[in-house]
């Protein structure tokens, strides 16, 4: 089942911050984090496995919510190369390595 | 991470024809997987393409539309058959290594005339 990200779109100046989340009504496993610019592959921004932990990449950083099966991106001090389609993966429970991805948040920084 | 080099990068095909998209990679990887991803749209799994065996479709996919082979370790080819206007989309390969974080390929952006 597709989980639901939030918002859809965000628009931001640079410097600002801001939170993608994603949410699956099923027992995850991990949740997989991509960011893809126009016309490019989805690029891997990072992993969080099941056990609530939380990961840092730069400016960068997610949680995961085990009891809830939600994950949050938050994007901090935002730069004009943070802009793109943010894609949330989830993994269910079980570990099969198929994900399936929500429908995506275009996140779009301004100078 | 694993290169991985897709071919062609676009095409444009009449309708009732098949196209063959390769993907290899330049390391051997356990898992390879086929997207499919339509205009502004979010990326649906087509299917797992299994080393030395036959594919593990989703729902929706089957193995007469889309057949795919992987031979080895670094390689799988997705087929579009019989295509239809309805087909036009961007298809991508994607490998891991099991419990890694999947890759993708620069994708095969394909329009059907």
């Amino acid at each position: 089942q597709q989980p639901v990200q939030s918002p859809q779109a965000v628009i931001l100046r640079e410097g600002e911050d801001a939170v993608i989340n994603c949410s699956s009504s099923k027992a995850l496993y991990s949740v997989h984090w991509y960011r893809q610019k126009h016309g490019e592959a989805p690029v891997f921004l990072m992993i969080l496995l099941k056990g609530g932990e939380q990961k840092g990449h730069d400016k960068i950083s997610a949680s995961f919510n085990e009891k809830k099966q939600q994950s949050s991106l938050y994007l901090t001090a935002s730069q004009l190369s943070y802009s793109g389609t943010y894609f949330c993966g989830t993994e269910p429970g079980g570990s099969n390595y198929k994900l399936t991805f929500g429908k995506g948040t275009l996140l779009t920084v301004n100078p | 991470s694993a290169v991985i080099s897709q071919k062609p990068s676009r095409d444009i095909c009449q309708r009732g024809t098949s196209l063959t998209i390769q993907c290899q990679v330049d390391s051997q990887v356990t898992m390879m997987f086929w997207y499919r991803q339509q205009p502004g749209q979010s990326l649906t799994l087509i299917a797992t393409a299994n080393q030395g065996s036959e594919a593990t479709y989703e729902s929706g996919f089957v193995i007469d539309k889309f057949p795919i082979s992987r031979p080895n370790l670094t390689f799988s080819t997705l087929t579009v058959s019989n295509m239809s206007p309805e087909d036009s989309s961007i298809y991508l390969c994607s490998v891991s290594l099991g419990n890694q974080p999947q890759h993708f390929g620069d994708g095969t952006r394909l329009s059907i005339l």
